[in-house]
């Protein structure tokens, strides 16, 4: 089973900054990754498929990147409402299988 | 608007059963797959289990397969989860997830969640 290892665990960024959030496969995973973010007392929402589709309504200051085993989300100048926690996930058609990072706290510097 | 709303969430005694649904309304139900996905308190997400868009597929995580069975009733535009022989480590907020993939395919993201339901198990 592929095992999704995100980085850092927390990252602590100042409004307007720029943000990298990390997330390494422990083995190829082409393109199939997707990012999520969810704040506190809300369901998770999709920003990122394909590496690098944006969702419907997903702001472009969101942007994925990758492939093989390293993925990134790169969030351009920060937004109150940008601090949350992401997570990335593998998906995989078949065999049918789903693995989702630990999550990155992207917390107010 | 696409809504997805979870219930069914109870106290139950490890052992116990439960059966989770999730009424949907705002697209096309029959023409999506969906998901059950958890997370415990304070932990991530744990994807649980997919149902293609005619109920044809299943599949399950390991840590549920034999106990969990999902089902869907296109009729009702609903998905449902029954949990059987649950155990602690199943305490978790259930999502009802549907899958990204439109027009009666799977692709196993998920594009629209909703808000969840708890179930606890204990004595």
């Amino acid at each position: 089973e592929t095992v999704m290892t995100q980085s850092p665990a927390t990252l602590s960024v100042s409004p307007g900054e720029r943000a990298t959030l990390s997330c390494r496969a422990s083995q190829s995973v082409s393109t199939n990754v997707a990012w999520y973010q969810q704040k506190p007392g809300q369901a998770p929402r999709l920003l990122i498929y394909a590496t690098s589709a944006r969702a419907t309504g997903v702001p472009a200051r969101f942007s994925g990147s990758g492939s093989g085993t390293e993925f990134t989300l790169a969030i351009s100048s920060l937004q109150s409402e940008d601090f949350a926690l992401y997570y990335c996930q593998h998906y995989n058609i078949w065999p049918p299988r789903n693995t989702f990072g630990q999550g990155t706290r992207l917390e107010i510097k | 608007d696409v809504v997805l709303v979870e219930s069914g969430g109870v106290v139950v005694q490890p052992g116990g059963s439960l059966r989770l649904s999730c009424a949907t309304s705002g697209f096309s139900f029959d023409d999506y797959a969906m998901h059950w996905v958890r997370q415990a308190p304070g932990k991530g997400l744990e994807w649980v289990s997919f149902i293609s868009w005619d109920g044809g597929r299943t599949y399950y995580a390991d840590s549920v397969k034999g106990r969990f069975t999902i089902s869907r009733d296109n009729s009702k535009n609903s998905l449902y989860l029954q949990m059987n022989s649950l155990r602690d480590e199943d305490t978790a907020l259930y999502y009802c997830a549907r899958d990204g993939c439109s027009s009666r395919c799977n692709l196993f993201y998920m594009d629209v969640w909703g808000k969840g339901t708890t179930v606890t198990v204990s004595s």
